[in-house]
């Protein structure tokens, strides 16, 4: 089972910000938090992970609270083209392995 | 580089029949996990494969199976093909097992008939 929650569906202007949460609070100390994103008939796109710190590349900035029960995935200026699903993923520690469990995603629109 | 392939892309088959897709991964990577994603259960792990051993398995039937080859290239297999199989099988590279910053290839879409 999926060990995230997430909104089913959000929205945002384009060129705004879109800040979409996600709650972990069964989360371990060592397991990451990883997003990723789907957009329509293609496969997933890795966006960033973290674990304890918050995080920043160039798709996008990841805040992660201090307890690790929750975080956020900033896109700091939406474009239509960030239309998608995105997961909120914790990797998962299987014998000397891991995996991803995907739970059902916020789907997000971008307004024009 | 080129990115994750997948052939074929689409493909129909009858039920009781077998399936074979194949999955080219990103030069140099050594991992290479399978996943189902159905409009009612979404992206389900299959299982991963890294060189040339399973390293995780989810929780499917042994109807459906895998392998990899010392190139890294990997298959996965459905027999006996149900209608509940129709789905969108996604392969995924990454250059070691762990790390999970996973490169997802365009999928095969599976219709079962």
């Amino acid at each position: 089972d999926a060990k995230t929650t997430q909104p089913p569906s959000m929205d945002c202007a384009e060129g705004r910000a879109a800040n979409l949460p996600c709650n972990h609070s069964t989360i371990s100390g060592n397991e990451y938090v990883y997003w990723y994103r789907q957009i329509h008939s293609q496969g997933p796109q890795y966006i960033i992970h973290g674990l304890k710190n918050n995080e920043t590349n160039e798709m996008a900035s990841l805040i992660i609270t201090e307890d690790r029960k929750s975080s956020t995935l900033i896109l700091p200026h939406a474009t239509l083209r960030d239309t998608a699903v995105y997961y909120c993923i914790v990797r998962v520690a299987v014998d000397s392995s891991y995996k991803l469990i995907f739970g059902s995603g916020t789907r997000l629109l971008v307004r024009p | 580089k080129a990115g994750v392939t997948q052939t074929p892309r689409y493909l129909i088959k009858t039920r009781g029949q077998q399936v074979t897709l194949s999955c080219s991964p990103i030069s140099g990577h050594r991992s290479v996990s399978w996943y189902q994603q159905t409009p009612g259960q979404g992206l389900q792990f299959l299982f991963e494969y890294f060189s040339e051993t399973q390293r995780n398995k989810g929780n499917f039937p042994g109807r459906f199976s895998g392998r990899q080859f010392s190139n890294s290239r990997s298959e996965m297999n459905v027999s006996t093909l149900e209608l509940g199989d129709s789905a969108l099988y996604l392969c995924a590279s990454s250059p070691v097992t762990g790390t999970y910053e996973q490169y997802f290839g365009p999928g095969t879409r599976l219709t079962v008939t």
